[in-house]
């Protein structure tokens, strides 16, 4: 089954503990993003991979971290949480550019 | 740059009746556009596309979005809803950048279904 796999779903942590959420995807697809979800925000892109090795920032980098060595993982690093970034996450990937995108099913963080 | 409005934040309507979201974009050309449907607790599952050719597109679930470049609208319709529609809707618009293809996201309509 094509899907995008976050982990974990849910975490609750403290401020400046590193953490990673990863995200893994089955379709060999060459581009990946990362969102965040606010209400009343929408959705918002935090940085996106074209293909391994290059990755860049969205629209709301400040705090993040992300990494494309494999094609089909791309993990988000927050290495100094912070609670600001208390939010709902997503991954999605897609083939090409104006492909519509693949989403994980989101990952909840709540930072305190 | 480009952005999205969605104007209506909530919408309330009955079952059996008749369903339009409102999505407008701003962008110099004709972008990629997308509405995308979030259950509570899950991703976005996409519900229709338009890239080019026929302005009314149809989509999963008895959807469909008609692209009107005179008014940069792509507003979504549905004859008639179901309890099962109750969920957040998003308008999305995709443009070329650096490469590749950004996507703006709106900022989500909630669509409540009343029995």
């Amino acid at each position: 089954e094509a899907q995008v796999t976050q982990n974990p779903r849910y975490l609750i942590t403290v401020t400046g503990k590193k953490l990673t959420v990863t995200c893994s995807q089955n379709m060999n697809h060459e581009y990946m993003s990362w969102y965040r979800q606010d209400p009343g925000l929408g959705l918002r892109q935090i940085y996106y991979s074209m293909n391994v090795e290059v990755t860049d920032k969205g629209d709301v980098p400040e705090g993040y971290k992300v990494s494309r060595k494999e094609k089909r993982n791309f993990p988000l690093i927050l290495e100094s949480p912070s609670p600001n970034q208390t939010s709902l996450y997503f991954c999605a990937s897609r083939r090409r550019e104006n492909q519509p995108q693949h989403f994980g099913d989101g990952t909840r963080l709540s930072i305190l | 740059a480009q952005s999205v409005t969605q104007p209506d934040i909530h919408i309330t309507v009955s079952e059996g009746a008749s369903l339009e979201l409102r999505c407008n974009y701003s962008y110099g050309a004709t972008p990629y556009l997308f509405w995308y449907v979030q259950s509570p607790g899950q991703g976005l599952q996409l519900l229709l596309k338009y890239f080019s050719g026929d302005t009314l597109v149809q989509g999963i679930k008895g959807f469909e979005a008609e692209f009107k470049r005179s008014q940069s609208s792509f507003n979504l319709r549905k004859p008639s809803v179901h309890w099962s529609d109750a969920a957040e809707y998003f308008c999305a618009v995709g443009v070329p950048e650096g490469g590749g293809n950004k996507l703006t996201f709106g900022t989500g309509t909630q669509l409540k279904v009343e029995l």
